[in-house]
């Protein structure tokens, strides 16, 4: 079945480490996105990419990192710099740009720093 | 840019009584708006959509959602709602034309008691 698959599940990270969270998709879908979601304030685009070695920062992109160098990846990166990285984060793709079929996302990584 | 206010945060309700969860949206240009849920740990799962036609649309679980232009909102309706309703709720606007990435609201905790 198609879909996008998130790793680790959970994710423990000490101070001044970096980590990155894995999302790959099988859907043939172009475009990917990255969402952080803590309580109470929804969920907060860090990073999308429309195509292939090409991605956008969102609204909250300062501390994190993309790649896009294949179709199905979109890894990313929590840096160092990112000073309250404990969140759920959430991978998603869509159709290339036409969003009518709406966003299919992963099952989510839980960041926490220690 | 496109924004998203759902005004509640939670809303408790008890088993086979209606609900409603409010969603307005604010665009200078015509939108496609979605209705996400979420249960424990995670991912969003794609609850029901508005692109154009008819103003009502509905899920295969009984939900229903009414596109009001005039007052720029996308209620969310379940007539008798079930335990397993228990989730969170998350309302999201996109325009139509162009890449159209999503902007979610806050979400809205539903909490279905005996």
């Amino acid at each position: 079945d198609g879909g996008i698959t998130q790793s680790p599940k959970y994710l423990f990270r000490k101070e001044g480490q970096n980590v990155t969270l894995s999302c790959e998709q099988n859907l043939n879908h172009d475009a990917m996105y990255w969402y952080r979601q803590d309580p109470g304030q929804g969920l907060r685009l860090i990073y999308y990419s429309q195509i292939v070695n090409d991605f956008q920062k969102g609204d909250i992109a300062e501390g994190y990192s993309v790649s896009r160098e294949k179709k199905e990846s979109f890894p990313l990166t929590v840096t160092s710099a990112q000073k309250n990285p404990t969140a759920f984060y959430l991978c998603a793709s869509s159709i290339g740009a036409q969003g009518q079929a709406g966003y299919t996302f992963g099952s989510g990584t839980r960041l926490t720093v220690v | 840019a496109q924004s998203v206010t759902q005004l509640d945060s939670q809303v408790p309700v008890f088993e086979e009584a209606p609900v409603e969860l409010r969603c307005n949206y604010s665009s200078s240009v015509s939108v496609y708006l979605f209705w996400y849920v979420q249960y424990p740990n995670q991912g969003l799962q794609l609850l029901l959509k508005y692109l154009s036609g008819s103003t009502l649309v509905e899920s295969i679980n009984g939900f229903e959602a009414e596109f009001n232009k005039s007052q720029t909102s996308f209620h969310l309706r379940k007539p008798s709602v079930h335990i397993s309703d228990t989730a969170e709720y998350f309302c999201a606007v996109s325009r139509n034309t162009g890449f159209q990435k999503l902007v979610f609201g806050t979400g809205t905790r539903l909490l279905v008691s005996p």
